[in-house]
């Protein structure tokens, strides 16, 4: 029962840095989205992918470009890394079209940018 | 104005009580949903519970049960007999209008439960 799986589970880099974050499901779903967690601020969206071959901004896009490679996978890339996005990422996936469905989370990335 | 508001930064309770976790929400859609999730220590999101608007009795999951007053706006976690597992981080979270839409998160609040 793999669900969601984010790798790598952590990283650090240096400022000016690129780098891309992988996620992968396995639930058949349309819907993924990437978020980021900082201290007292919650979750925010980053990017989402509505279905396959579509993608939006969230809140906080600013920084960052996805990439809906195939209903599976959807990738968040950082192409200058900035300390302000020292964050925990996280990648999660839903049916989508259903309002009463769950997201379904991975594990996290842990993401620090000297 | 914050679309979900968590009052409460954190709660204590000891083991075997129950606690209430507050949440407030704003929208002027007639159809949206409300969901609830426990992240612990280990830093997993994991889904516990689920409202829709339009459901007209409380959701409830095992230990898990949604104190839902539309007309206030309100959707509050209620856990009976804390667990000492129960220490954690909890969110709620909404997604408004039909079909598909996003999800958007409180801040959070930091449940610690005593023996």
């Amino acid at each position: 029962n793999a669900g969601v799986t984010q790798t790598p589970k952590f990283q650090v880099l240096k400022t000016g840095q690129s780098m891309t974050l992988q996620c992968a499901q396995d639930m058949n779903h349309n819907s993924m989205y990437w978020y980021r967690q900082d201290p007292g601020m919650g979750l925010r969206l980053i990017y989402y992918s509505a279905s396959e071959g579509t993608t939006d901004k969230g809140e906080v896009p600013n920084g960052y470009n996805v990439s809906r490679l195939n209903k599976r996978e959807f990738s968040l890339r950082l192409e200058s890394a900035a300390p302000s996005q020292t964050s925990v990422y996280f990648c999660a996936s839903s049916i989508g079209e259903y309002s009463n469905q769950p997201q379904h989370f991975g594990d996290g990335t842990r993401l620090s940018i000297l | 104005a914050q679309k979900i508001t968590q009052t409460q930064p954190g709660m204590f309770v000891q083991e075997k009580e129950a606690v209430t976790l507050d949440c407030t929400y704003d929208t002027s859609d007639q159809s949206y949903g409300l969901f609830w999730y426990k992240q612990p220590s280990s830093g997993e999101m994991i889904f516990l519970i689920y409202q829709g608007s339009y459901d007209e009795q409380n959701a409830t999951e095992g230990r898990y049960s949604l104190n839902f007053q539309k007309a206030r706006k309100s959707a509050n976690l209620v856990i009976s007999a804390s667990q000492l597992g129960d220490s954690a981080m909890y969110f709620c979270a909404m997604r408004e209008g039909e079909g598909y839409s996003t999800l958007t998160f409180g801040k959070g609040t930091m449940l610690l439960v005593s023996p």
